[in-house]
């Protein structure tokens, strides 16, 4: 079965200080994707990639990066925390074309609180 | 761009109800749609989806018919259970349109059913 695993499960940050969350998906998928959470807003794409060693911005990419050093594991980095930026973050992989495309397997997510 | 609309944000019913969660998009393309369902700590998971024009997708006693025409994909299922509690969210992605190989999310509906 699918498997995508985030680490950690749960993080408590100072304002300012560096963040970094990481997935490893064993789907052998091409495409990955971090998702931010937020209650009146659901699901907001942040990055995604779709090989090893590139990365795209999504829709809400401001004050993240993120790191795809080879196929299975894909980091969201937050250089400088914010206020802002807690939330429950969720990775999730899909494969590159056919009839799944685009079916996306979840991580259990990442709940993070900057203080 | 694309765009999904969830009107419900919350829905509370009793056992045995009948469910209706609508979700209206908005796409320059012809889109696939999709429901997931988001149970307590865990991660969202595919319901099902439809890629067609009068096209049901059904799982778990839950259905939605893609309606170009209404641009709809609205939620149902005939009785609902308390152990279908949890978080619903309808989703699009649009191949030839503007979202690409996105999924582009709404925004949620939190359904809590009463034993």
């Amino acid at each position: 079965e699918a498997a995508v695993t985030q680490s950690p499960r749960s993080k408590v940050a100072v304002t300012g200080g560096k963040v970094t969350l990481s997935c490893h998906q064993t789907n052998n998928h091409d495409y990955m994707y971090w998702y931010r959470q937020d209650t009146g807003h659901g699901l907001r794409l942040i990055h995604y990639s779709y090989v090893a060693d590139s990365t795209e911005k999504g829709d809400i990419p401001d004050g993240y990066k993120a790191s795809r050093p080879s196929q299975e594991n894909f980091s969201l980095i937050l250089e400088l925390a914010s206020l802002s930026q807690t939330a429950v973050y969720f990775c999730a992989s899909s494969v590159l074309g056919g009839t799944s495309q685009n079916t996306l397997y979840f991580g259990a997510g990442t709940r993070l609180s900057v203080l | 761009g694309d765009s999904v609309t969830q009107t419900e944000g919350q829905v509370a019913l009793s056992e045995e109800d009948f469910l209706t969660i609508h979700c209206n998009y908005s796409a320059s393309g012809y889109p696939t749609l999709f429901w997931y369902v988001q149970y307590p700590g865990e991660g969202p998971q595919l319901l099902f989806r439809a890629s067609r024009d009068k096209e049901k997708g059904s799982s778990r006693g839950f259905e939605a018919t893609y309606d170009k025409g209404t641009t709809s994909f609205h939620l149902r299922k005939a009785s609902v259970q308390e152990s279908d509690s949890a978080v619903y969210y309808c989703a699009l992605s649009d191949r030839y349109g503007s979202s690409g190989n996105k999924l582009i999310f709404g925004i949620g509906t939190l359904l809590s059913v009463k034993p």
